[in-house]
């Protein structure tokens, strides 16, 4: 089972419309979770990182909120833009080990209509 | 500035073919990585690299070799190519440990295997 679990799968919604991506883990201990943006074709952009302690970070438009307690983090987005369009992935970094490593998720594919 | 390029960007080889997939950065960053992603995976670390000479093995390191001679370099090789390989190959890089610094992807490479 995948420690990182991302819903939905695929989201089309039209321009100008809100959205809200989830994210779920079972990663534990961990020390902080991001946020990637991926365009088709292209590698991840990170879009926002939180640690265990923080419980919202934006950048412009969009805004992640994290719950370490229900492991349960969200990336909303705000007024929906064509270039929105994208793959959304949510990545927590697990530090059981001793040494870190980043848990991927499968990500959410975003399709925004005109 | 490039930052972090891949080359090539596309690739079909054959089974048991050599191989190898090129990353290039020109930030001086310490920290390298080669990541793989397949439909139904999140990425998944294969190697890394914390400095030039010091490389260590990711979640999914078998079939593959790396090597750092210079910091801006991070080569990936396929010793002998198999059709589970067809993947898209991502290089990133960071100014220090990840847990603290950000990652930068590269554009990717595909790479099918026949």
């Amino acid at each position: 089972k995948n420690q990182v679990e991302q819903s939905p799968q695929s989201l089309i919604i039209l321009e100008g419309k809100n959205c809200t991506l989830q994210c779920n883990y079972t990663v534990s201990p961990f020390s902080n979770l991001r946020w990637y943006k991926q365009d088709t074709g292209r590698g991840p952009v990170s879009l926002t990182i939180m640690t265990f302690s923080e419980n919202t970070k934006s950048n412009g438009r969009y805004t992640a909120t994290l719950d370490a307690d229900t492991k349960q983090s969200s990336l909303h987005i705000t007024a929906s833009q064509l270039s929105d369009s994208a793959s959304y992935i949510c990545v927590v970094t697990d530090t059981t080990s001793g040494t870190y490593k980043y848990i991927f998720g499968t990500g959410t594919r975003l399709k925004v209509l005109a | 500035d490039a930052g972090i390029t891949q080359s090539p960007r596309y690739k079909i080889t054959e089974t048991g073919r050599q191989v190898t997939l090129m990353c290039h950065q020109t930030w001086s960053h310490s920290y390298m990585f080669w990541y793989r992603q397949d439909l139904g995976h999140g990425l998944r670390l294969i190697y890394y690299s914390a400095a030039a000479d010091i490389t260590d093995k990711g979640e999914v390191p078998d079939g593959y070799v790396v090597s750092r001679s210079k910091t801006e370099n991070f080569p990936l090789t396929l010793e002998s190519a198999t059709r589970s390989q067809t993947s898209v190959y991502f290089c990133a890089s960071s100014e220090g440990q990840p847990l603290r610094y950000e990652q930068y992807f590269g554009p990717g490479t595909r790479l099918t295997v026949t």
